[in-house]
């Protein structure tokens, strides 16, 4: 596909439940960002990968939040024991290179919905 | 902290007017400021990005302008369409922060007939 992949679009969890977020980043893009974006509100940095490394982490709530890019190209985030304040769209982004100026591009989100 | 708000909060226009959103920043130090347009259930998507020496970048119908001086950036839309609506948000990022963007909580704008 030409653009950032997010799956599932949807997601609903009972508390305690461990979830897992998938992104596709656009082909060749080195750097990914995680974003939350919690309703009516702008989204806030999660964490930042350059390739495969884990280059910013700032953003996580909580160590409940964890995640991954083991290869440099597909990223999960995988939220455990989940909690009512996590319930909100996550997006994700890639661009091609590293630089500040460098234009992110987003997925549609994973809305995720904890009961 | 860096912050960055956007004034107004929600706008209604009629179709084929223009309107101005407004944004400040306290982001530093600088390094770029872009306009984001998200509709509702989709990611953002770039309209503008403008570094320290812009001070005036068009995409089409939309025109962003920034002054560092004063923190100030402005989103001015002509002649308005329906699918405009949408919520336009202001993103700023602070040198040697590895591409970080910080995000205002945006304008929701809707065009009516």
């Amino acid at each position: 596909g030409a653009g950032v992949s997010q799956s599932p679009r949807y997601k609903v969890a009972k508390r305690g439940q461990d979830v897992a977020l998938r992104c596709d980043p656009i082909s060749g893009h080195v750097s990914l960002f995680w974003y939350q974006q919690a309703l009516g509100q702008g989204p806030e940095f999660l964490t930042y990968f350059q390739n495969e490394a884990q280059l910013d982490k700032s953003g996580l709530p909580s160590d409940r939040f964890f995640a991954e890019r083991p290869e440099g190209s597909v990223s999960t985030l995988k939220i455990q024991r989940t909690q009512q304040e996590d319930s909100a769209v996550y997006l994700c982004a890639s661009s091609l290179g590293q630089g500040e100026h460098q234009p992110q591009h987003f997925g549609d989100g994973t809305r995720l919905s904890i009961l | 902290k860096n912050q960055v708000e956007q004034s107004p909060q929600s706008l209604i226009i009629l179709e084929g007017k223009n309107c101005t959103l407004q944004c400040n920043y306290t982001v530093s130090p600088f390094s770029n400021l872009r306009w984001y347009k998200q509709d509702t259930g989709r990611g953002p998507v770039s309209l503008t990005i403008m570094t320290f020496s812009e001070n005036t970048k068009s995409n089409g119908r939309y025109t962003a302008t920034l002054d560092a001086d004063t923190k100030q950036s402005s989103l001015h839309i002509t002649a308005s369409q329906l699918s405009d609506s949408a919520s336009y948000i202001c993103v700023v990022s602070a040198t040697g922060g590895g591409n970080k963007l910080t995000f205002g909580t945006g304008t929701q704008l809707k065009v009516e007939l």
